[in-house]
């Protein structure tokens, strides 16, 4: 495996359900971040970490909830989701602070449709 | 005002067009420049990387950033239907770390046979 990759591809849940979206990265990279694309808009990140730790919350509702074990794996966990969070998720990965502009990496995303 | 303007299409082309796809920004302090392409179901990957104003050529690709205008630019040249894909921009003022990225909303191309 290489590169970053996201489990599940696609994910239908209910309001009420709660559900789980996993991203491992096999880069080696020292940052993981969560972003959200809709439609039409430019990407939002939404979490990052550096070396496990959160260094950034983008004012995100607390119905999303990070968690990052080790700087390889990040999981953003879910719970009583709004149908306006339907969009696809992406996870990405970064060697933070080379100072050689710290390209992201992506993963192909997790499309999430809340009904 | 949006930090970072991008027209989202969709633009489409015959096949060896040259392609011009564009963003404008308003803050000043950004330094570095990028460009991110995405084909259908799959994440962005970085096509183009550039610092400060000037030309930057790989291939078929050239991306141009004028900082007194607060424009940049990528051009395609022979597209090719390959080159099918929505193009973002992004920039930042540092290099240090990809969380100051801003993106652009995307320009969807499609390049016809």
């Amino acid at each position: 495996e290489t590169g970053v990759t996201q489990t599940p591809r696609h994910l239908v849940m209910g309001m009420t359900n709660k559900k789980s979206l996993k991203c491992e990265q096999h880069l080696g990279h020292n940052a993981m971040y969560w972003y959200k694309q809709s439609a039409k808009k430019p990407l939002e990140l939404m979490f990052v970490y550096n070396f496990k730790e959160q260094t950034e919350n983008n004012s995100v509702p607390s119905r999303f909830s990070p968690e990052c074990p080790n700087s390889s794996h990040l999981f953003l966990h879910l719970h009583t989701l709004q149908p306006e969070d339907s969009a696809l998720y992406l996870c990405a990965s970064s060697q933070d602070g080379t100072g050689d502009g710290s390209p992201l990496h992506f993963g192909n995303g997790t499309r999430l449709t809340v009904t | 005002q949006k930090e970072v303007e991008q027209d989202p299409g969709p633009l489409s082309v015959p096949e060896g067009a040259i392609v011009s796809l564009n963003c404008t920004y308003s803050n000043s302090a950004f330094q570095y420049f990028m460009w991110y392409r995405q084909y259908s179901r799959k994440g962005p990957e970085l096509l183009m990387y550039t610092y400060s104003s000037g030309n930057k050529e790989d291939g078929r690709f050239t991306a141009q950033v004028d900082k007194s205008s607060k424009y940049i630019s990528l051009f395609i040249r022979d597209s090719q239907p390959s080159d099918s894909a929505t193009y973002l921009c992004a920039m930042s003022p540092s290099s240090g770390s990809a969380r100051q990225l801003t993106f652009g909303s995307g320009t969807q191309l499609t390049v016809l046979p």
